[in-house]
């Protein structure tokens, strides 16, 4: 099976600090999305954003940024100067050939604390 | 405001229950998914349908069963709820053929409990 790796199963900051999620995925396909969804606890996962396999790209949204790397199948999400409302989990996923199916890495859970 | 609403949040269920647990999507998505969320597994796709009446496997089926007889509605079934079925269930819809901007769109979850 093409893998999705979130390798850090849990984080702990400090507000105000930056934090690096890692995702790394697996592939044979030429053409795939990629998603980052946040998962707080109230439990209903919330979309972050799409990146398209042919567009690396690298996007910043606020505070928020994330970096496409094609050449090692890295999709990484970086938090500038964190906040306490940012604990969740954070879940990376990566389309199936069909585009119709996501597969979703094992979750970081990031704990900011005041 | 598009949403997939799952009938309950909690659930308490006793060994060897038929367990029913329903999704309702409001978008007009063909696609509809019933995931598990287990910690340190993330999610595991259970089964999955991209049109009325079809239903396929997905990585983890045995156990479960599924239902789609509206376009808007998908149900999961627990033949014979288990122990090791404890666990937070996600219901999730998309449109067709291509995923769109947002991907999936997710349900609240429903986290259950076999006593």
């Amino acid at each position: 099976a093409q893998k999705v790796t979130q390798a850090q199963t849990e984080i702990s900051v400090v507000e105000k600090e930056d934090v690096t999620l890692d995702c790394v995925y697996e592939t044979r396909d030429t053409t795939y999305y990629l998603f980052w969804y946040k998962q707080p606890p109230s439990g209903e996962l919330v979309f972050l954003i799409r990146r398209n396999s042919f567009d690396e790209q690298n996007e910043i949204s606020g505070r928020y940024s994330w970096n496409f790397q094609k050449s090692t199948s890295s999709f990484n999400f970086t938090i500038t100067a964190s906040q306490v409302v940012d604990s969740a989990v954070y879940f990376c996923a990566r389309s199936s050939g069909s585009a119709r199916q996501l597969t979703f890495g094992s979750g970081t859970q990031l704990t900011v604390l005041p | 405001d598009v949403k997939v609403t799952q009938s309950s949040r909690y659930l308490v269920k006793r060994t060897g229950e038929k367990v029913f647990l329903e999704c309702v999507q409001d978008m007009d998505h063909e696609n509809m998914f019933w995931y598990r969320q287990d910690p340190g597994l993330g999610l595991r796709l259970i089964y999955f349908s991209y049109d009325v009446k079809m239903k396929e496997k997905g990585d983890i089926p045995e156990g479960y069963s599924v239902s789609r007889e509206k376009k808007e509605r998908f149900s999961l079934i627990l033949e014979s709820a288990s122990t090791n079925q404890t666990s937070m269930y996600l219901c999730a819809s998309s449109s067709s053929p291509w995923l769109s901007n947002y991907g999936y769109t997710f349900g609240s979850g429903t986290r259950l409990t076999v006593v």
